[in-house]
């Protein structure tokens, strides 16, 4: 059982080039979402989804670009990479239904991604 | 906005002692969550507590939720090296349904 697969694990950019994180989850949850992670910022939601066709805006959305097409796949799209994107990115699915509770986020492994 | 606070941000232990991590919500919590991290690596969920004063243990790592609902702490006894990582609580958002993170503890542990 794969779990939630991203690629690539490295990434080097400069800036003004844009890019895709792929985000594959193999669970069947409904439930997909990406974070970056920061040094001294913690987890920052970028964008969301609760299934295919639906996807909404985290905390920091500016600059990123995602779609929904299908349940398994999540794929985050840089449009032109800047310096400030510098960061290890997540990928995370959860099986958790609506409401207050979302439930045990399953996270991807990270992916490095580098802007110069 | 929601926000965690996790205290203390770093921790060095001896082999063998015990320590606590707290996590502390600005708000009522619904669901507080606690995941471990390695270095380069994802997050791997620990547990989930929902009820005001529950107490859930994996192997030597306990975790509590206050009566409140407002505050948690993750314990561990007799600490190993394999006990050393990067903590992070995350809690909902309550209608949102998505989940926001503390900053993170980083716990080393000396043989």
């Amino acid at each position: 059982n794969a779990g939630v697969t991203q690629t690539p694990k490295f990434q080097v950019l400069k800036t003004g080039q844009s890019m895709t994180l792929q985000c594959a989850q193999d669970m069947n949850h409904e439930y997909m979402s990406w974070y970056r992670q920061d040094p001294g910022m913690g987890l920052r939601l970028i964008h969301y989804s609760v299934g295919a066709g639906i996807t909404d805006q985290g905390e920091v959305p500016n600059g990123y670009n995602v779609s929904r097409s299908t349940t398994e796949d999540f794929p985050l799209r840089l449009l032109s990479a800047a310096p400030s994107q510098t960061s290890v990115y997540f990928c995370a699915s959860s099986t958790g239904t609506s409401g207050l509770v979302r439930g045990e986020l399953f996270f991807g492994e990270g992916s490095r991604l580098t802007v110069l | 906005s929601q926000e965690l606070e996790q205290s203390p941000q770093s921790l060095i232990v001896q082999e063998g002692k015990n320590l606590t991590i707290n996590c502390t919500s600005s708000k009522t919590l619904y669901g507080l969550y606690w995941y471990k991290q390695k270095y380069g690596e994802g997050l791997i969920f620990l547990m989930m507590l929902q009820k005001g004063g529950e107490e859930k243990s994996h192997e030597k790592i306990t975790a509590k939720l206050d009566e409140k609902k407002q505050q948690s702490s993750l314990h561990i006894t007799a600490s190993q090296p394999s006990h050393a990582g990067i903590y992070l609580c995350g809690a909902d958002k309550g209608s949102q349904g998505n989940l926001i993170f503390g900053k993170g503890t980083k716990l080393s542990v000396k043989p």
